[in-house]
């Protein structure tokens, strides 16, 4: 099993650009959830999908976030526009349940730095 | 206010003694509490699952007890080793989410 994979690892951009982050899930897995981590704030989770289907987006700092599921597969979360204060570490977790019983499975994250 | 704190940002032990980590928790009312790993660069790795009804679990050097009239969970790691450097992250279900606390810095001396 190859866990969660994330692209890119980095990703440095210009204030006002769009800015993609990508995820595959543990095949088999029917959560996945997106956290963001900051030395401020920690893990702060943004949204979790389950069987594709966004659940809790409560987490989702404004509206130039957002964030798809277009198959078990494949998740995206996208920053339009970037300001500098995106600037963190960004991780896909995928796991078999959504309540404590089951541990989240890490991505490796996306560093984000928006200059 | 919902909180959750370990008891100290940083941890410095020397090699072969026990680390004790502290996961200390405000207005959740978690069934179960999990506790992940993290190393530079890399995503939290789960480690340990305990229930609301289990007051300690195994494995391994690890050990963990959760104490819900306390609110509070603690981890040990014993005849600690310098690979065991890294930072420790505790984390609820409260909900339908996962919270996670801010993590303690542990740091193994050779």
């Amino acid at each position: 099993d190859a866990g969660v994979i994330q692209s890119p690892r980095h990703e440095v951009t210009e204030m006002g650009q769009e800015v993609t982050l990508r995820c595959k899930p543990i095949s088999g897995h029917d959560y996945l959830f997106w956290y963001r981590q900051t030395m401020m704030r920690g893990l702060e989770l943004l949204i979790y999908f389950n069987n594709n289907v966004p659940i809790d987006d409560s987490g989702m700092p404004e509206d130039r976030f957002s964030a798809k599921m277009p198959n078990a597969s494949f998740s995206t979360l996208k920053i339009q526009p970037s300001e500098p204060r995106d600037s963190a570490v960004y991780f896909c977790a995928s796991s078999s349940a959504s309540t404590g019983n089951s541990p989240l499975h890490f991505g490796n994250g996306t560093r984000l730095t928006v200059t | 206010s919902q909180k959750i704190e370990q008891n100290s940002e940083a941890l410095n032990i020397q090699e072969g003694k026990t680390a004790t980590l502290t996961c200390n928790y405000t207005n959740y009312s978690p069934a179960y509490l999990q506790w992940y790993r993290q190393d530079p660069g890399r995503g939290p790795v789960f480690l340990l699952l305990i229930r609301e009804n289990e007051k300690e679990k195994r494995k391994e050097r690890l050990k963990v007890t959760f104490d819900t009239t306390l609110k509070q969970s603690l981890f040990h790691i014993t005849a600690s080793q310098p690979a065991d450097s890294a930072t420790y992250l505790c984390a609820l279900a409260a909900g339908q989410n996962f919270v996670f606390g801010p993590g303690t810095r542990l740091s193994v001396l050779p």
